[in-house]
């Protein structure tokens, strides 16, 4: 079984300033992992992927995250927010087969203040 | 337009009413998803279908059903509707074994008064 821990609920941040939400997971095996965005009343967007390859994935909007295998992390990060990123953000697992269910986090809400 | 297609938007109903969500996947995709999403529970996963048969079963209530149709739509049936019950359902499809990538759509509000 899979699961998603994201070590924090709300991050308040100045504006312009950097960012890391957290996310740790735990599989038994190889997973592929997600981050999604969900602006307020919308729906979920893709943010990047991992799926293989580089450790380092840059997405949309500025933003990247880091997979690292040994502390079974991948937080994302953005080196200078603005205003339009306060939203809630989703860490995903799915199992290598990469066609079997995304196991979320809890999500983490960002707050950017002005 | 991310390709996935939910209808309706919003719904609301009184309780005891059954309700029907409907889905279509993007094109290519096999596998359905639908997820609840709800202020205290978070985005729970509830079931998958691929290619009209049942995959994995989530935390899907006996009062609630889904299908997926030869064409790969999906319908998720929600019976004798609670106030609980109220949430934001989403729909998710995937491309045949072997790809990765899940696509969402924007989600029935459904509110049971």
């Amino acid at each position: 079984a899979q699961s998603v821990t994201q070590l924090d609920s709300q991050v308040p941040v100045f504006e312009e300033a950097p960012v890391e939400l957290r996310c740790n997971y735990s599989s038994s095996v190889s997973v592929y992992l997600f981050w999604y965005v969900q602006y307020p009343n919308q729906g979920l967007q893709l943010l990047l992927k991992y799926l293989s390859g580089s450790t380092l994935v840059k997405g949309i909007n500025g933003f990247e995250a880091e997979f690292n295998k040994s502390q079974t992390s991948f937080h994302l990060r953005k080196p200078s927010v603005h205003i339009s990123d306060t939203a809630e953000y989703f860490c995903a697992v799915s199992s290598n087969f990469g066609n079997e269910k995304l196991t979320f986090g809890t999500g983490t809400r960002l707050t950017i203040i002005p | 337009d991310s390709g996935v297609t939910q209808t309706p938007k919003h719904l609301i109903t009184a309780t005891g009413q059954r309700v029907t969500l409907r889905c279509s996947p993007r094109s290519g995709d096999l596998s359905v998803y639908w997820y609840q999403q709800s202020l205290d529970q978070g985005l729970q996963f509830l079931i998958q279908y691929y290619n009209g048969e049942e995959r994995a079963k989530g935390n899907i209530l006996e009062r609630f059903s889904a299908q997926q149709f030869p064409d790969l739509h999906s319908e998720l049936n929600l019976s004798s509707l609670e106030l609980g019950d109220s949430a934001l359902y989403f729909c998710a499809s995937s491309p045949p074994q072997g790809r990765v990538g899940y696509t969402f759509g924007s989600g029935t509000r459904l509110t049971v008064v």
